[in-house]
């Protein structure tokens, strides 16, 4: 059973547009999420968090949305640029656990 | 400061020989945890440990020991390879509900 669910495994953005990744979940305990970028041959860095008591959290040129009541959130990235092409992990915890949940990943693509 | 470190970079076994995947990390962070990455699963969660003496279950388990004896390390053990664990493996530690990654191991059993 995925709890957390990245519906789009590949997306592709011409540079300077804006990128858009998706995630769902399910656990209604979840009450912190954040996304995760992945380079080829690296281990996962953190990009950005958000806590259920908000539903924005904006950092530079990325930002993540939060719908508690659509058990959804999205990361938008604007202006896009090349260096954003990675693999970004959607991931959820909750109920006082430390434990993370990670969704399967989407592979953005920017092209020039 | 190394972060997290993890050895080795890649290795093959041969299908029931026994190896350890060494994590360790310098932020003196108490929450470890041991991932493996394959394809079109995401990050499946191992082990995890919040403190020296101190480990659980993740979600697949089977066929991975742990052990935590110092903060510092979490070493992660396959006591009888098979190829079904051929897969990237990430430890990670964990601060204020941040995981810290390290640059994982690609283990290949034949």
């Amino acid at each position: 059973d995925q709890q957390v669910k990245q519906n789009s495994p590949s997306l592709s953005v011409q540079e300077g547009r804006i990128s858009i990744l998706n995630c769902d979940y399910t656990n209604s305990m979840f009450d912190y999420f954040l996304w995760y970028k992945k380079y080829p041959a690296e281990g996962p860095t953190f990009l950005i968090s958000i806590s259920s008591i908000k539903d924005k959290n904006e950092d530079g040129r990325f930002t993540v949305f939060l719908n508690k009541s659509a058990k959804h959130l999205s990361l938008h990235i604007v202006p896009s640029q090349p260096g954003d092409s990675a693999v970004y992990f959607c991931a959820a915890s909750g109920g006082g656990n430390e434990k993370l949940t990670f969704g399967t990943g989407t592979r953005l693509t920017i092209i020039p | 400061n190394a972060g997290v470190t993890q050895t080795p970079k890649f290795q093959v076994l041969k299908t029931g020989q026994s190896m350890t995947l060494q994590c360790a990390q310098d932020m003196n962070h108490e929450y470890m945890s041991w991932y493996r990455q394959d394809p079109g699963m995401g990050l499946r969660l191992i082990h995890y440990s919040v403190g020296a003496g101190i480990t659980d279950q993740g979600e697949v388990p089977n066929g991975y020991n742990v052990s935590r004896s110092t903060t510092e390390d979490f070493p992660l053990r396959l006591l009888s390879a098979a190829p079904s664990q051929t897969s990237v493996y990430f430890c990670a530690s964990t601060k204020s509900e941040t995981q810290y990654f390290g640059p994982g191991t690609r283990l290949l059993v034949l």
